[in-house]
C-alpha cells in the first residue's frame, strides 16, 4: 500500500495567518492527490483534487500544489471557520489511502 | 442537488453481519462510481471499495476482501455495503461517497457499533 504521511499533526495559528500543510507519499503518485477538511461529527469535505484543482464551491483561499511524492495545502487568511482536521488522500493506486491528518487550531 | 442518504445506526454482536444502504438522488445513478469509506473514532478514513453502478463491477481493498460485499439496485438508485464476521475493530462510521478516485459527495454516515 502507498503510505501517506502528513505534517504537522497539529497546527496552531491566528486569524489572518497563512498556513501550509505537507503530505508525502511513499511512492510516486503523479498528481493523483486530494485534500479534505473534516469537522467534528461531519463527513470529510473535498477541497482540492488532482493536486491543485479547486473543488466547485470551495473558496479560493485554499490552494494545492506538488507532484510525485510531495504535496502542500495552503490556506490563506485563516478564519475561525477553517478549524478542523485536514486529510490528504492518494488515488493513484489501489487501495486508496489517507494521510494521518492535521488538526488546525485557531 | 446531489444527495446520498444512508440508513440509520446499527448495533451488532461480534460475529454478526451488517448491511448499510445509500440512497442517491440529484444525478444519474449509473454515471458515477460509489465508494465506501469508514472511519473509526479518532482515526484516519479507511477506504473499503467501490462499485460501478452501471455494470455492477466491484473492487475491494485487500484488507476487506472476503468480508465485504458492495451491491446496487439501479431501480431504486441505491447502493449497499455488507460487512460480515464483525469484530469490535469494525466499530466505526461508514460513509458512501460518489467519486472518481477523489471523493466528491459524501453521505451523512452510518454509525456501526459492534459490542457484546
Amino acid at each position: 500500500d502507498i503510505e501517506m504521511t502528513q505534517f504537522p499533526s497539529t497546527l496552531s495559528a491566528f486569524v489572518g495567518d497563512r498556513v501550509t500543510i505537507t503530505c508525502r507519499a511513499s511512492q510516486n503518485i503523479r498528481n493523483w492527490l486530494a485534500w479534505y477538511q473534516q469537522k467534528p461529527g461531519k463527513a470529510p469535505k473535498l477541497l482540492i483534487y488532482k493536486a491543485s484543482n479547486l473543488e466547485e464551491g470551495v473558496p479560493s483561499k485554499f490552494s494545492g500544489s506538488g507532484s510525485e511524492t510531495e504535496f502542500t495545502l495552503t490556506i490563506n487568511s485563516l478564519q475561525p471557520d477553517d478549524f478542523g482536521t485536514y486529510y490528504c488522500q492518494q488515488y493513484s493506486r489501489s487501495p486508496v489511502t489517507f494521510g494521518g491528518g492535521t488538526n488546525v487550531e485557531i | 442537488q446531489v444527495q446520498l442518504v444512508q440508513s440509520g445506526a446499527e448495533v451488532r454482536q461480534p460475529g454478526a453481519s451488517v448491511k448499510v444502504s445509500c440512497k442517491t438522488s440529484g444525478y444519474s445513478f449509473t454515471a458515477y462510481d460509489i465508494h465506501w469509506v469508514r472511519q473509526a473514532p479518532g482515526q484516519r478514513p479507511e477506504w473499503m471499495g467501490w462499485i460501478k453502478p452501471d455494470s455492477g463491477d466491484t473492487h475491494y481493498a485487500p484488507k476487506f476482501q472476503g468480508r465485504v460485499t458492495v451491491t446496487r439496485d439501479t431501480s431504486i438508485r441505491t447502493a449497499f455495503m455488507e460487512l460480515t464476521r464483525l469484530t469490535s475493530d469494525d466499530s466505526a462510521v461508514y460513509y458512501c461517497v460518489r467519486g472518481t478516485g477523489s471523493l466528491h459527495f459524501w453521505g451523512q454516515g452510518t454509525v456501526v457499533t459492534v459490542s457484546s
